[in-house]
């Protein structure tokens, strides 16, 4: 099966600064990858995804990247604000099934004032 | 908001005690699911049901029992649980779980969490 790799795990920033997470996935067959965040108390929510035919998608401040030959994926934040202190996690399926999807172990990402 | 709701939001058990989950979706969707959320850990899909029909059951212990009775609503009932099952337990919908989806969303509820004594 999938298996999907996350780092780092903790991440400290300064405001403004620029984040970077990565992830890397096992299943050359995988071909829909979504990052969700999660804000202390509450559930992951979707902030950007992408496919396998693309190789590059933003959103503001948001982008992910994704390079099918090395299987690895990565989400950038640039200017950060403190708003963007959560928990994100990437994810990986085929076939782009939610029930297929497998998720990396987190990164906690500080944002710090 | 996310048109998901979980209740309770916390929960406290022993091992002897039996409870039960509930979630409720506002969205219209045809695909619940629920997930496991451990310290450090990735999310742990548990079971789906598409239709009201489970469709996925990941070698959960039958300690764990789920209940669907129309798309909108989804149970995880709980008895003789073990410490190790202390975790936040996470509902989730999308439009259509079925395998022809592509891009699927998930969203999620904001979990219970809870604690086995």
């Amino acid at each position: 099966g999938e298996n999907v790799e996350q780092h780092p795990s903790t991440l400290s920033v300064q405001e403004g600064d620029s984040a970077v997470i990565k992830c890397t996935y096992s299943d050359s067959a995988s071909n829909y990858f979504p990052w969700y965040k999660q804000e202390l108390g509450k559930g992951p929510q979707l902030i950007i995804d992408i496919r396998s035919n693309v190789g590059e998608k933003k959103d503001q401040r948001i982008a992910v990247t994704l390079n099918k030959t090395a299987k690895h994926f990565s989400l950038h934040i640039t200017e950060t604000q403190p708003e963007d202190s959560a928990v994100y996690f990437c994810a990986a399926s085929s076939w782009g099934s939610a029930r297929q999807l497998t998720f990396g172990s987190g990164t906690q990402l500080t944002v710090l004032p | 908001e996310t048109g998901v709701t979980q209740t309770p939001r916390h929960l406290v058990m022993g091992m002897t005690n039996k409870k039960s989950l509930k979630c409720e979706q506002h969205l219209g969707h045809n695909a619940m699911y629920w997930y496991k959320q451990s310290a450090k850990k990735p999310l742990e899909l548990m079971f789906v049901y598409n239709f009201k029909e489970q469709t996925e059951n990941n070698s959960v212990p039958s300690r764990f029992s789920p209940e669907c009775p129309n798309s909108s609503h989804l149970f995880l009932h709980l008895h003789t649980l073990q410490p190790e099952d202390s975790a936040l337990y996470l509902c989730a919908s999308s439009p259509n779980g079925g395998t022809g989806a592509t891009n699927e969303k998930l969203f999620f509820g904001s979990g219970t969490q809870l604690s086995v004594l």
